[in-house]
């Protein structure tokens, strides 16, 4: 059984640009979640994706867009690049309802 | 809107002394409640949760609705227990989490 698995591990984009993360969910699982983690701060609820729809969404502006494929895989797309994006971002895998969340080790993104 | 506060940025501890973190929430509702723990360069991993009533690697938590308080209790640290440590609430039952800030625990020999 392999776990979750996130690429790349880091990267440094410059502020306007455009950045997609990848995530790759554990055996079994067919609900993503992501975060954004702050230096300094917990993580952040981006959304959900469940059988490849959109499944909650926390306060982030549209700019921030994802997807979830019929492997469960998914991707966190980030338009539009500002200073404050820079972060640790999560993701995490489960099953369906309740079940529990198994976090990636994230992929640092900078933004300059 | 719900929240999580930890109070504590850092509990410096000795090794075999008790530990408590603290973790007040604000939801109006009936939150499911969790503590994650991230070792150092480890990913945050499930720590506990309420609804299970378990003791992992001998912590503890208690729900307190009344005063809506989910504090992390150890009565003998252990210095493989220095990490950071978050409370999280859901509330719903796809398991949205939302963390507190966190706190840095290390326990000194």
């Amino acid at each position: 059984e392999t776990g979750v698995t996130q690429s790349p591990t880091h990267l440094i984009k410059t502020r306007g640009q455009q950045v997609t993360l990848r995530c790759s969910s554990q055996s079994g699982h067919n609900t993503v979640s992501w975060y954004q983690q702050a230096l300094g701060q917990g993580p952040q609820f981006i959304f959900q994706y469940y059988r490849e729809e959109e499944n909650g969404r926390g306060n982030f502006p549209p700019r921030f867009s994802g997807l979830q494929f019929p492997n469960y895989s998914s991707e966190l797309n980030v338009n539009a690049l500002e200073l404050d994006d820079s972060a640790l971002y999560l993701c995490a895998s489960s099953t369906a309802q309740g079940g529990e969340q198994y976090f990636g080790p994230g992929t640092r993104l900078t933004v300059t | 809107a719900q929240r999580v506060t930890q109070p504590e940025k850092l509990l410096s501890v000795f090794k075999g002394a008790p530990v408590e973190l603290k973790c007040n929430y604000s939801y109006s509702g009936s939150p499911e409640l969790f503590w994650y723990v991230q070792y150092s360069r480890q990913r945050l991993q499930l720590l506990l949760r309420h609804i299970s009533r378990e003791s992992i690697k001998g912590f503890t938590a208690d729900l307190n609705k009344g005063e809506t308080s989910f504090h992390l209790k150890k009565p003998f640290a252990q210095e493989e227990d220095s990490a950071m440590y978050y409370c999280a609430l859901s509330t719903d039952s796809w398991g949205k989490l939302q963390f507190g800030a966190g706190t840095q625990v290390v326990v000194t020999p």
